[in-house]
């Protein structure tokens, strides 16, 4: 069965520092998106993209945080200068149309900022 | 304000017995997922629902559009059911999550 993909599984980063999450969506997928998860909450929404654009964004998704799809395979969530309270595990997603079709979740980054 | 709410929180379960969770939500949603997250963090999704029930295997969920209620029903449950079951939608692509239902089944 196809799968959405995420590397690192686990990253531990300086506060500060850049963070890049890849994701490999599913291939015919059209529909992307960012969650995170901080531990022991529940999953929030960060950002979904469609068409080379992002289509929605929560409050949480501000300037430290971008995507792209640089290639037309990977998805990343790029975390420009990480603090601690963006310690969480990321989800990506993906799905084939948008609103009623079936969504598929990555295993998750887990990112540790010390 | 929680968009998405879901009842019991946590549940324990002998081995066999049926299962029921629950979720209510605020917000208009094209469709109401379930998703199942395993203790290694990953998350699975077993239904879509906008309207009615669906069942696959032992798993039935049902929605009520007009009182804006989901279930998720677990028949002759097993310790492999255990896991975080959680609810989602929302009108477009911003998803709504609920806070989870920590399910361990007994054997």
């Amino acid at each position: 069965e196809p799968e959405v993909t995420q590397t690192p599984s686990h990253q531990v980063t300086q506060m500060g520092q850049e963070v890049i999450l890849r994701c490999v969506p599913i291939s015919n997928h059209l529909y992307f998106y960012w969650y995170r998860q901080i531990l022991g909450q529940k999953v929030e929404f960060l950002v979904s993209f469609y068409n080379n654009e992002i289509s929605e964004k929560s409050e949480i998704f501000d300037d430290q945080f971008s995507v792209e799809r640089p290639d037309g395979s990977n998805f990343t969530l790029k975390i420009r200068s990480t603090k601690l309270e963006d310690s969480a595990m990321y989800f990506c997603a993906s799905r084939m149309g948008g609103p009623g079709n079936t969504i598929y979740f990555g295993e998750g980054s887990w990112l540790t900022v010390v | 304000k929680n968009e998405v709410e879901q009842s019991p929180q946590n549940l324990t379960a002998q081995e066999g017995e049926f299962i029921t969770i629950n979720c209510s939500y605020s917000v208009g949603i094209s469709a109401l997922h379930w998703l199942q997250q395993h203790p290694g963090g990953g998350i699975v999704s077993l239904f879509m629902l906008s309207s009615g029930k669906k069942k696959h295997g032992r798993l039935i969920a049902t929605i009520n559009i007009q009182e804006k209620h989901s279930s998720l029903h677990i028949t002759a449950s097993h310790p492999r059911d255990s896991a975080v079951y959680i609810c989602a939608g929302g009108p477009g692509n911003q998803f709504y999550f609920g806070t989870g239902t920590s399910l361990t089944v007994i054997p």
